[in-house]
This record gives structure tokens, sequence and C-alpha cells, in this order.
């Protein structure tokens, strides 16, 4: 299976901070790239597709880059609403596997 | 607005069998790829099936593959999930998902149910 590694695995910020989460890919899936947001309790919704389109209803302080095997999901400045944990999935090939996940706290 | 409630969940003995269900609302159901997402705090979220609109085809990862049949009844709006020979690495909160595209599948998961959990012990 295509194996999706996330770092760092958490994460500490400040409301107003500039942070970057980073997720490889073990082999090159063009920017077939997906990020996620997970709050406690909470289902995941869906930020990101296609490595760098914003979802529909997405504030614009999220953002996302990369192509091949090196992507990263970036928030301009933190709200108390992003503290949650986020995922990045690929959507290339079966089995469409999900990083471990990287949480995002309050520092 | 999308609404995809799941139920069924439930305590299992290993080697038993599970029916999960998935009541969709608020957009046309027969338009789209429908999945099924399990969630665990070790192994984290795994894609395990999808179902095409016409529910023509299906597929599994290798996890659930020869166990699980994942079906739809589009005049119904809703989704199933059976599951046979439940094991303990099964214990899991399942999720109804919805495909984002219309009339294709993207794999990108756009609508998340609230989950329904299915507890595999003796």
């Amino acid at each position: 299976d295509l194996q999706m590694t996330q770092s760092p695995p958490s994460l500490s910020a400040s409301v107003g901070d500039r942070v970057t989460i980073f997720c490889r890919a073990s082999q090159s899936i063009s920017e077939h790239l997906n990020w996620y947001q997970q709050t406690s309790g909470k289902a995941p919704k869906l930020l990101i597709y296609d490595a760098s389109t914003l979802q529909s209803g997405v504030p614009s302080r999220f953002s996302g880059s990369g192509s091949g095997t090196d992507f990263s999901l970036t928030i301009s400045s933190l709200q108390l609403e992003d503290f949650a944990t986020y995922y990045c999935q690929q959507s290339y090939i079966s089995p469409y596997t999900f990083g471990q996940g990287t949480k995002l706290e309050i520092k | 607005e999308v609404q995809l409630v799941e139920s069924g969940g439930g305590v299992v003995q290993p080697g038993g069998s599970l029916r999960l269900s998935c009541a969709a609302s608020g957009f046309t159901f027969g338009d789209y790829t429908m999945h099924w997402v399990r969630q665990t705090p070790g192994k984290g979220l795994e894609w395990i099936s999808l179902i095409t609109s016409d529910g023509d085809s299906s597929f599994y990862a290798d996890s659930v593959k020869g166990r699980c049949i994942t079906s739809r009844d589009n005049s119904r709006n809703s989704l199933f999930l059976n599951i046979d020979s439940l094991r303990t690495e099964d214990t899991a909160l399942y999720y109804c998902v919805k495909d984002r595209e219309p009339r294709y599948t993207d794999y990108e998961f756009d609508s998340w149910g609230q989950g329904t959990l299915v507890i595999v012990s003796s």
C-alpha cells in the first residue's frame, strides 16, 4: 500500500501564528492529495483537494501546495477553531490511504 | 444541507456479523459514489470500501475483502455495509462518506456522517 507520512506528529502554536504541516507519499501521486481537519468528537472535514484547491466554504487562511511526493498545508493566521488534528489522504491509488495525523495544539 | 446518518453499530462477538446502514439526505444520492471509512485510535483513518453511484461496482480494501459487501438502495437514499467473520481488529468507528463529484469517482471525501461504533469483543 502507498504510505502517507505526516510531520510533525504534533505542533504547538498560538493564535495568529502561521503554521505548516507536511505530508510525504511513498511514491509519486501527482496532485492527488487531500487534507482534512478533525476536531474532537467530530467527523473529518474536507479542507483541500487536488493538493491546492480550497473546498467550498473553507476559509482562505488555509492553503495547500505540492506535487509528486511532497505536500504541505499552511494556515496563515491561526484562529481558535483551527486547533484540531489534520490528516492528509491520497486519492491516487487504492487503498486510499491517510496519514497518521498532525495534532495542532494551543501553546 | 447534506446529512449522512449511520446506524447498526454495536457489540458483537468475534466471528459474528453486522449490517451497518446510512441514511442520506440533502443531495441527489443516486448521483454519487459512496464510501465507508473507519477510524481507530491505533490505526487512524482507513478507507475500506466504495460503491459507484449506480451500485454496479464496489471495491474493498484488502483488510475487509471477502468479508464485506457494500450495497445501496437509491430509491431509499440508503447505503449499507455487511461485515462477516468479524475480528477484534474490526473494532472501530465506521463512517459513511460521500464522494465529492457527481457521476464520477474522485476519492475525495467531502461529507461524512457522525459514525457508528462497532466493538468486536467476547
